[in-house]
């Protein structure tokens, strides 16, 4: 199956600074490529996702990038705030037969953001 | 639009008790249905997940089980609770569209289990 790598662990940074995340995974066929953010004691929260058709996607301070060639893809936050801290999950997904809509998670970044 | 219940939100349990926690879906058809596993400060654990009524694909091993009875509920049961199965337990959800799965999972509130 799809195996999805993700780094850092943890990640602190200033308010106001960049935050990037960066994840790979395995199968060349996985082609939906989802983040998440949970706070603590919430449920993760879909925040953005690319498919594989697109290298870079935007949402106001979030980003996402993919690299098909590479196998991988990364989240960028800029203009951090404290609010943005919370663990950050990434996953892909293979559009495959009966494995069609399951996800394969990384592991999480902490990310804390100091005011 | 869509929405996913999941109940109880808290639960404490001993150990050798049963266990069933149910999740449901709203305003979607024939969805795909997920239940996970998050112990404290870790990952998402895949246990089960469904692309129909009847059909169950189990992703870990354990002396948990589950059923969908119906289109849009999912429950997740257990026999005898360990202690290693506390944790935090989410029911997930795919739409459906026309032309097949739409990608975009979507998590329920979760259910906070601590067996005792």
């Amino acid at each position: 199956g799809e195996n999805v790598e993700q780094h850092p662990s943890t990640l602190s940074v200033q308010e106001g600074d960049s935050a990037v995340i960066k994840c790979t995974y395995s199968d060349s066929a996985s082609n939906y490529f989802p983040w998440y953010k949970q706070e603590l004691g919430k449920r993760p929260q879909l925040i953005i996702d690319i498919r594989s058709n697109v290298g870079e996607k935007k949402d106001q301070r979030i980003a996402v990038t993919l690299n098909k060639t590479a196998k991988h893809f990364s989240l960028h936050i800029t203009e951090t705030q404290p609010e943005d801290s919370a663990v950050y999950f990434c996953a892909a997904s293979i559009n495959r037969g009966s494995t069609l809509g399951r996800l394969y998670f990384g592991r999480g970044t902490q990310l804390t953001v100091w005011p | 639009s869509q929405t996913i219940h999941q109940w109880p939100a808290t639960l404490v349990q001993p150990v050798g008790s049963p266990l069933s926690l149910e999740c449901t879906v709203e305003g979607t058809s024939n969805p795909n249905l997920y239940w996970y596993r998050q112990a404290a400060g870790r990952g998402l654990q895949l246990l089960f997940y469904s692309v129909g009524i009847g059909q169950i694909s189990s992703e870990v091993p354990q002396n948990l089980s589950a059923s969908r009875p119906q289109d849009r509920q999912f429950i997740l049961s257990s026999k005898k609770l360990l202690l290693s199965d506390s944790g935090f337990y989410l029911c997930a959800w795919n739409p459906k569209g026309p032309s097949g799965t739409i990608y975009e999972q979507y998590f329920g509130p979760g259910t906070r289990l601590t067996v005792t």
